[in-house]
């Protein structure tokens, strides 16, 4: 099946810091990645579509300067938090849609955000 | 309006039980539905899918699901569940739109007792 990584896992940092997270496709080529948030116990809340050599489109309530997307390349998309605070501290996830799989989405492991 | 239904937060089961974990949804036209499960601290794994067909599927870890049309839903079942399966599960169906996206049902989580 197809895999997609996370990059890091986990990471700590003080507020007011910006943390970058990878998201790369190894297998497939990738288009559109999908950047989720989760809460403790919580759904997946979609936070916005990135779309490989345009502009992500963000969910309504996201707010695009605050969560940058990059996606570079047919594998990889970035999602950079800037001037992270303790709010947020979360647990995110990207995914990436396999087209000829009628669009299953092939999930990363997750990155543990945690902002002191 | 598109949208998924999980009416239970938390199911509790006896180890060798049979286990359903319900589903409904609403979208317009055929639905491209989907299970995923999420262990502790980790991403999402795909369990199944049904997109046409037998309207019972067989998925991975000895999960299968029904798509009963009439009824909109998509429950998932195991015939006998184990301690392992304790986890968050996520109901799914693809976004009618021509955005790629799915659309998520607020996840159960499911305890099952030795």
């Amino acid at each position: 099946g197809a895999v997609v990584s996370q990059h890091p896992s986990r990471v700590i940092c003080k507020s007011g810091t910006s943390v970058k997270i990878e998201c790369r496709s190894l297998d497939f080529q990738a288009t559109t990645m999908f950047w989720y948030r989760q809460f403790p116990k919580q759904s997946l809340m979609l936070m916005a579509t990135s779309n490989e050599g345009s502009k992500a489109t963000y969910e309504q309530g996201v707010e695009k300067d605050k969560f940058l997307i990059n996606h570079a390349s047919l594998t990889l998309s970035t999602l950079t938090v800037t001037s992270a605070h303790p709010e947020d501290s979360s647990f995110y996830i990207c995914s990436a849609p396999l087209a000829k799989a009628y669009n299953e989405q092939f999930f990363g492991p997750g990155t543990r955000l945690t902002v002191l | 309006a598109q949208s998924v239904a999980q009416p239970e937060d938390q199911v509790n089961v006896a180890e060798g039980n049979p286990l359903t974990v319900k589903c409904t949804y609403s979208v317009s036209g055929n639905p491209y539905l989907f299970w995923y499960v999420q262990y502790p601290n980790r991403g999402l794994q795909f369990l199944l899918k049904y997109i046409t067909g037998d309207n019972l599927v067989k998925g991975s870890y000895g999960f299968e699901a029904e798509f009963n049309k009439s009824q909109t839903s998509f429950h998932l079942k195991k015939p006998s569940a184990l301690v392992s399966d304790s986890a968050l599960y996520f109901c799914a169906v693809r976004d009618t739109g021509n955005n790629r996206k799915l659309i998520w049902g607020l996840g159960t989580s499911l305890a099952v007792n030795p």
